[in-house]
């Protein structure tokens, strides 16, 4: 069975920094890209950018790139969703995603983690 | 970023069909994507329902009922999710995707379905 788990609740004040999990289970995570999904409170999905753990490849959405880094370790079959300084905007639900194609970004997302709640507040 | 455009609400009865759009901007050709559709409950994390190209390469999420089914109308560059003989478990929200020409993901800004 796929499963992807994420780390639990965060709260944490601006300025802070911030790295989330999620780890892939069930099938080969070296060969499915993982995605990350933000949803801000009470609003729609927004895709973020994607990440192959078989060789770190990355691909980020313009209005993330540079606001956040994606990272995996393959070793411990889990993705990464890291900020160097969280905004008080940065508060809402994120989700890590399985693509639904082997070895290519192009694609949706088949199976879903849980979702990680991220309060960034002072 | 293209934007897809997704009616706000829609509403239909139980044993109805519903029909939920997602139109593309005229710079993308929507018989070109594949579009990819997602129903979230309230409190749970988006749920794969399908996607589809053409009627020869479409697919379907695990677990799925076949009364969930994707089609286009380029006419209108749009493209639809049907949902036929619609329950009061089908009440979510709805978003559609695709994977346009700038090397990442967009998502549309989502329909609330309400079963009257």
């Amino acid at each position: 069975e796929v499963q992807l788990v994420q780390s639990g609740t965060e709260v944490k004040k601006p300025g802070e920094s911030l790295k989330i999990s999620c780890k892939g289970s069930g099938y080969s995570f070296t060969t499915y890209w993982i995605g990350w999904v933000r949803q801000m409170p009470g609003k729609g999905l927004e895709w973020m950018g994607i990440i192959y753990p078989g060789d770190s490849d990355t691909k980020y959405s313009p209005s993330f790139q540079g606001q956040v880094t994606i990272s995996a370790d393959k070793s411990v079959n889990t993705a990464y969703l890291q900020w160097g300084s969280l905004k008080a905007s940065d508060t809402a639900m994120y989700y890590c995603a399985r693509g639904t194609n082997a070895w290519s970004p192009e694609g949706g997302f088949d199976y879903w983690g849980q979702g990680t709640l991220v309060t960034a507040s002072s | 970023q293209p934007v897809l455009t997704q009616p706000p609400s829609s509403s239909a009865s139980p044993g109805e069909s519903a029909r939920l759009t997602c139109t593309l901007p005229s710079d993308i050709n929507v018989v070109t994507y594949n579009i990819y559709w997602y129903q979230q409950k309230p409190g749970s994390p988006p749920r794969y329902l399908l996607y589809y190209y053409s009627d020869s390469d479409k697919g379907q999420g695990s677990g799925v009922p076949s009364r969930f089914s994707g089609s286009k109308d380029a006419s209108a560059n749009t493209g639809i999710l049907l949902i036929s003989g619609l329950q009061s478990e089908d009440e979510a929200d709805y978003y559609c995707m695709i994977w346009p020409s700038h090397a990442s993901g967009v998502f549309g800004g989502g329909t609330k379905l309400t079963v009257l």
